[in-house]
């Protein structure tokens, strides 16, 4: 059974800093493409940022670039999203999912919540 | 990378159909033929409902079904039923691996 599971979000300041991992399992993790896909609260979904299944590309919303990292360790089948500067603005539900084809993403993790507020 | 436009709201009774559209540009959806349409149920995880504009994947019921033409895609979704009620979101792919989701339509079963 594939399964998705999303840890380290929380309460930060603005300009603070916060990393998120996404655990993957059931599934051969370096076969697929990876997305970030957030949501604010009571608001619509949001694509973040997506990943190659080598890293070797990585692609963002104009919105967190510069700001946001995405990564992954295929040996520990986990993906990753590194946020530096984060503003108001970045509070939502933070969704991993796998990529199935272009802006197709079949198995979703539960979500982490991200809040940014002083 | 604008949002793509869906009604806010939609609605039927049990046992009718409802069609959900979402507007894009040449863009992105008129580009591709890769636009997906996304179910969520208050406090869950999307779930993928269909792929590449019409396609479904395995376990999702056949009274979903999807078509595009042109600029914009739509969702129908016939013979209602009251698990059906739920907030529906589209997607496509916007060009140099970007992709982009709709504004969401609330699915109300009467």
């Amino acid at each position: 059974e594939v399964q998705l599971v999303e840890s380290g979000g929380g309460l930060v300041q603005p300009g603070g800093s916060l990393g998120l991992s996404c655990a993957a399992s059931g599934f051969t993790f370096s076969r697929y493409w990876m997305t970030w896909v957030r949501q604010a609260p009571g608001k619509g979904l949001e694509w973040v940022a997506t990943i190659k299944q080598d890293g070797s590309g990585k692609y963002y919303v104009d919105s967190v670039k510069g700001r946001f990292t995405i990564s992954r360790d295929n040996a520990k089948s986990s993906l990753y999203l590194q946020m530096n500067s984060l503003r108001a603005g970045d509070t939502a539900v933070y969704y991993c999912a796998t990529v199935a084809a272009a802006s197709t993403w079949d198995y979703w993790g539960q979500g982490t919540l991200v809040t940014v507020s002083s | 990378q604008s949002a793509l436009t869906q009604p806010p709201s939609a609605s039927g009774s049990p046992g009718q159909s409802v069609t959900i559209s979402c507007t894009g540009t040449s863009s992105d959806v008129g580009g591709y033929n890769y636009v997906s349409w996304y179910q969520q149920h208050p406090g869950k995880a999307p779930k993928l409902m269909i792929s590449e504009v019409n396609k479904r994947p395995s376990g999702v019921p056949d009274r979903f079904s999807g078509s595009k033409s042109g600029n914009t895609a739509s969702l129908t979704v016939s013979g209602l039923q009251a698990e059906d009620e739920a907030d529906y979101y589209c997607s496509s792919y916007a060009g140099s691996n970007s992709d982009v989701f709709g504004t969401g339509t609330k699915v109300t079963v009467l």
